[in-house]
């Protein structure tokens, strides 16, 4: 069992908007301004989309976007592209104790 | 550009240990910390622990401990993961990525990865 709690599933139709939820608790998302989201296609390894809950890393689409509230954090994907279809991991830190915790991970698909 | 390259495939019997490693290029070795994060067949991403570069400092996740070796060797920009003891459900690929600057604090960050070693105990 996943330390942040991710939907097994989401999806959308192109250029619709999505939005993956990742819910912790107070001692990682909600007690730090440090989540990261990860893609992975199949076969790939992940790829850094978003860190620190809203920066986006050179060269990532603006498509993607993050925010959170509470002990919730969440990765929103705008306009949808067919290889946005991936598996989607958010990450949080913990604490010099823990340190991190990842979520079970989403899979999108675009219909 | 940055990259890590890591080492090949590895079929292991239960019992034995495995040594992963991840050569990195591209930037400053010893600027970075180092992650070790692996992923079992079909499931998530599951953090292993870190090592300084500059300093060879260690931080493992509780799981881990007394269980899993990291080190470095500067001279050529190389990390290593050496995990003992091996079981069956320790296949998986083992993944190293790039972390925060040393200087600064150390985060949920890993915005490089290497492209993961598959690592399968079988007997």
């Amino acid at each position: 069992q996943s330390a942040l709690t991710q939907p097994a599933s989401v999806s959308g139709s192109p250029g619709q908007s999505i939005t993956i939820s990742c819910t912790g608790t107070s001692s990682d998302v909600g007690g730090y301004n440090y989540v990261s989201w990860y893609q992975q296609h199949p076969g790939k390894a992940p790829k850094l989309m978003i860190y620190d809950v809203s920066k986006r890393p050179s060269g990532v689409s603006n498509r993607f976007s993050g925010s959170k509230s509470g002990n919730t954090a969440s990765l929103t994907i705008s306009g949808l592209q067919a290889e946005d279809e991936a598996d989607y991991y958010c990450c949080s830190y913990a604490g010099s104790s823990t340190f991190v915790v990842f979520g079970g991970g989403t899979k999108l698909t675009v219909l | 550009q940055v990259q890590l390259v890591q080492s090949g495939a590895e079929v292991k019997k239960p019992g034995a240990s495995v040594k992963v490693s991840c050569k990195a290029s591209g930037y400053t070795f010893t600027g970075y910390y180092m992650h070790w994060v692996r992923q079992a067949p079909g499931q998530g991403l599951e953090w292993m622990g870190w090592i300084n570069p500059n300093s060879g400092g260690t931080n493992y996740a509780q799981k881990f401990q007394g269980w899993v070796t990291m080190t470095r060797d500067t001279s050529i920009s190389t990390a290593y993961m050496e995990l003992s003891r091996l079981r069956s459900d320790d296949t998986a690929v083992y993944y190293c990525a790039r972390g925060n600057l040393i200087f600064g604090v150390v985060t949920a960050l890993f915005d490089y990865w290497g492209q993961g070693t598959l690592v399968t105990v079988s007997s």
